[in-house]
C-alpha cells in the first residue's frame, strides 16, 4: 500500500512567485492535514480537511496560502505571492479516522529567495 | 500558552548505549502526548502515543516514555541504541484522541556514535 505521497520533494522559488504543492493521501483516509516547519523550529498545524471539507484552518498563517481537496482525494496547498518567511518544510499527513494514526509524508521542501 | 519543550537540539550517544530525550509541555487540561521520529529521507512515523491508563508507554523499536503529571514530562528512553536510531525525534501534544491538531517541540537530534 503506498504512502502518503507530497510534490514536490524541494521546489526552489523567487520571492514573488507562485508554488503549488500538492499532497496524495493514503486511499480511503478521509482526514488530510497540512503542517509546516520553518527554519528547524517546531512543526506547526496549518489546516486539516475531513474528505473535501475544511474542518479546522485556524493555522494558516495569512491568505497568501490557500489549500483545497478537491473531491476529496488529492490536496493542493498554494502559495501566492510568496515571501522569504514561507520558506520551510510542508508536511501532510492523513489518517482513515480522526482518532486513527498519522500517516505522514516526507515533505516538500520549500526555498524562497 | 499551550507548548511543548524539548531542551536538547543535538545529542550524541555511543551505539549500545542507553538513551533519554527529554519533552516538557504545558498545557492546561490532561493532555494527549506522542513522540514522532523522522528518519533522513522518510515521513514523520509515530514512536509511541499515550491518551490515559498506565504512564509508562511501550511503543515500536523498542522505544518508551513515562508520563509525569508532576514534572509535566513525557520523556523517550531506549534501554542500548542502534545506529539506525539515528534521527529527529520530534514530541508533540494535542487536545484529543480525536484531534490530530498537534502542537510540536522543536525537535531533537539524535546522532550515534559506532
Amino acid at each position: 500500500e503506498a504512502g502518503v505521497t507530497q510534490f514536490p520533494s524541494h521546489s526552489v522559488i523567487e520571492k514573488g512567485q507562485t508554488v503549488t504543492l500538492r499532497c496524495d493521501p493514503i486511499s480511503g483516509h478521509d482526514n488530510l492535514y497540512w503542517y509546516r516547519r520553518v527554519m528547524g523550529k517546531e512543526i506547526k498545524f496549518l489546516l486539516h480537511f475531513v474528505k473535501e471539507s475544511k474542518q479546522d484552518e485556524s493555522g494558516m498563517p495569512n491568505n497568501r496560502f490557500l489549500a483545497e481537496r478537491t473531491g476529496g482525494t488529492y490536496s493542493t496547498l498554494k502559495v501566492q505571492p510568496a515571501e522569504l518567511e514561507d520558506s520551510g518544510v510542508y508536511f501532510c499527513a492523513s489518517s482513515q479516522e480522526q482518532a486513527g494514526e498519522l500517516f505522514f509524508g516526507e515533505g516538500s521542501r520549500l526555498t524562497v529567495l | 500558552a499551550q507548548s511543548v519543550t524539548q531542551p536538547d537540539i543535538h545529542i550524541t550517544v555511543s551505539e549500545g548505549a542507553s538513551l533519554e530525550l527529554r519533552c516538557n509541555y504545558s498545557y492546561g487540561a490532561t493532555p494527549y502526548l506522542f513522540w514522532y521520529v523522522q528518519s533522513p529521507g522518510q515521513g514523520l512515523q509515530l514512536l509511541l502515543k499515550y491518551f490515559s491508563g498506565d504512564t509508562l508507554v511501550q511503543g515500536i523499536k523498542g522505544f518508551e516514555a513515562e508520563f509525569k503529571r508532576s514534572q509535566s514530562s513525557f520523556n523517550l528512553r531506549k534501554p542500548s541504541v542502534h545506529w539506525s536510531d539515528a534521527a529527529e525525534y520530534f514530541c508533540a501534544v494535542g487536545p484529543s484522541e480525536t484531534s490530530y491538531k498537534l502542537i510540536f517541540g522543536s525537535g531533537t537530534r539524535l546522532l550515534v556514535r559506532p
